[in-house]
């Protein structure tokens, strides 16, 4: 497609649930990138896939959180027994060779 | 340890006068810093990216400089407009963090008219 797709647009779960984050990046882009943005806060890496490379997970706040993708396309960001601060925008972005990310319009996730 | 740091949380100036965000860096040996834009509401959008045997970058009203003596990269738009008015972001990659993005706080940009 011509940009990042994120979906949902917003969830809102109710805390100890598991929710299921999906990006579908720019078709071609090798890298993937998952980031989450607190109310009023900077944007925090979460996880990277570059090929067919392992993850960097270094991101990842929690055991509760992880991240899958398929066939080096689109992603799932999942987080297990969701808490209520893990209630944050959560950003995907694509990448090609090293020349800007390009930014779906994140997930809204607020759990309650 | 790594810190980026954007100096103003706020910048305010006029139409027409060019605005002046600050980045600056420690603990880094960046490969690249790219600048992005956010709306309220949306993803990041990316401006321009420098390398770090890069002095000076430009696109149309931005110009970015990077001194990595310094440790500072300057974000400028000149003949700035009310549709400038956003947050800023600059960004790192480089040593550790090499592949992925470290993002600064930002700084909101409001051009008055």
């Amino acid at each position: 497609g011509a940009g990042v797709s994120q979906s949902p647009s917003n969830k809102v779960t109710e805390k100890g649930k598991d929710v299921e984050l999906r990006c579908d990046p720019i078709s071609g882009h090798t890298a993937l990138y998952w980031y989450r943005q607190s109310l009023g806060q900077g944007l925090e890496f979460l996880i990277y896939f570059q090929g067919n490379s392992a993850p960097d997970k270094s991101g990842l706040p929690s055991d509760r959180f992880s991240a899958e993708r398929t066939g080096g396309s689109v992603s799932t960001l999942t987080i297990q027994r969701t808490q209520q601060e893990d209630s944050a925008v959560y950003l995907c972005a694509s990448e090609e060779a090293n020349y800007g990310y390009t930014f779906g319009s994140g997930t809204r996730l607020t759990v309650v | 340890s790594q810190k980026i740091e954007q100096n103003s949380e706020a910048l305010n100036i006029q139409e027409g006068k060019t605005a002046t965000l600050t980045c600056n860096y420690t603990n880094y040996s960046p490969a690249y810093l790219q600048w992005y834009r956010q709306d309220p509401g949306r993803g990041p959008v990316f401006l321009l990216l420098i390398r770090e045997n890069e002095k000076e970058k430009r696109k149309e009203r931005l110009k970015v400089t990077f001194d990595t003596t310094l440790k500072q990269s300057l974000f400028h738009i000149t003949a700035s407009q009310p549709a400038d008015s956003a947050t800023y972001l600059c960004a790192l990659t480089g040593g550790t963090s090499y592949g992925k993005l470290t993002f600064g706080q930002g700084t909101i940009l409001t051009v008055h008219p």
